[in-house]
């Protein structure tokens, strides 16, 4: 199993550009997750999903968006791109049965 | 205003040290989860506490969560470079499904 995985690993975005983050997992996991991660912040939740169809607002979804049709894709839209968006953000996934929570490798967002 | 509470922020030790590291809340958690997180990569479930007073061990990492699970401590012993990196505390609120993190203690072992 190849996990979570994220692309890209990298990305520089001007002001006012969109981009879409792409997540998938092989692990056949309800749950999904999208943080965002701060220098001293900790983790934030942006969105999550408890299933296909399913997508609700974390603590900080203001200028993002996401969609869930497979269980196995969860993508995190940015419209309109802001400096406030530069940070690392993370993908995340677990079963229904555990605590645990899965990561990808996370994508380093720079807004310029 | 973080829901729980992660001391110290920093901590920097030479190998053979050891160390704690203390993750505290005002609320009560069913369980609380210890991740490590190195440097360009995402974080990576140690353990996972859930009785109240109980000790679990992996190795030299020692972790335990208070009897009334509002706070839990992760102890290293003899402490080796590769234990460095970013040590996270979790707990997950009203409904399990979704986690609060704590800010992390970055954790720096000096050969």
């Amino acid at each position: 199993n190849a996990g979570v995985t994220q692309t890209p690993k990298f990305r520089i975005l001007k002001i006012g550009q969109s981009m879409t983050l792409q997540c998938a997992q092989d692990m056949n996991h309800n749950y999904m997750y999208w943080y965002r991660q701060d220098p001293g912040m900790g983790l934030k939740l942006i969105y999550y999903s408890v299933g296909a169809g399913i997508t609700d607002k974390g603590e900080v979804p203001n200028g993002y968006n996401v969609s869930r049709s497979t269980t196995e894709d969860f993508p995190l839209r940015l419209e309109l791109a802001a400096p406030s968006q530069t940070s690392v953000y993370f993908c995340a996934s677990k079963t229904g049965a555990k605590y645990e929570q899965y990561f990808g490798p996370g994508t380093r967002l720079t807004v310029t | 205003t973080q829901l729980l509470e992660q001391s110290p922020q920093f901590l920097s030790i030479q190998e053979g040290e050891n160390l704690t590291v203390y993750c505290n809340s005002s609320s009560v958690f069913s369980s609380l989860q210890w991740y490590r997180q190195e440097p360009g990569e995402g974080p990576v479930l140690l353990v996972t506490v859930v009785t109240g007073g109980e000790v679990k061990k992996l190795k030299r990492l020692t972790f335990q969560f208070g009897d009334a699970r509002k706070d839990s401590s992760l102890h290293i012993t003899a402490a080796q470079p590769g234990d460095t990196g970013l040590y996270l505390c979790a707990g997950p609120k009203t409904n399990d499904y979704k986690l609060s993190f704590g800010a992390g203690t970055t954790v720096t072992v000096r050969a």
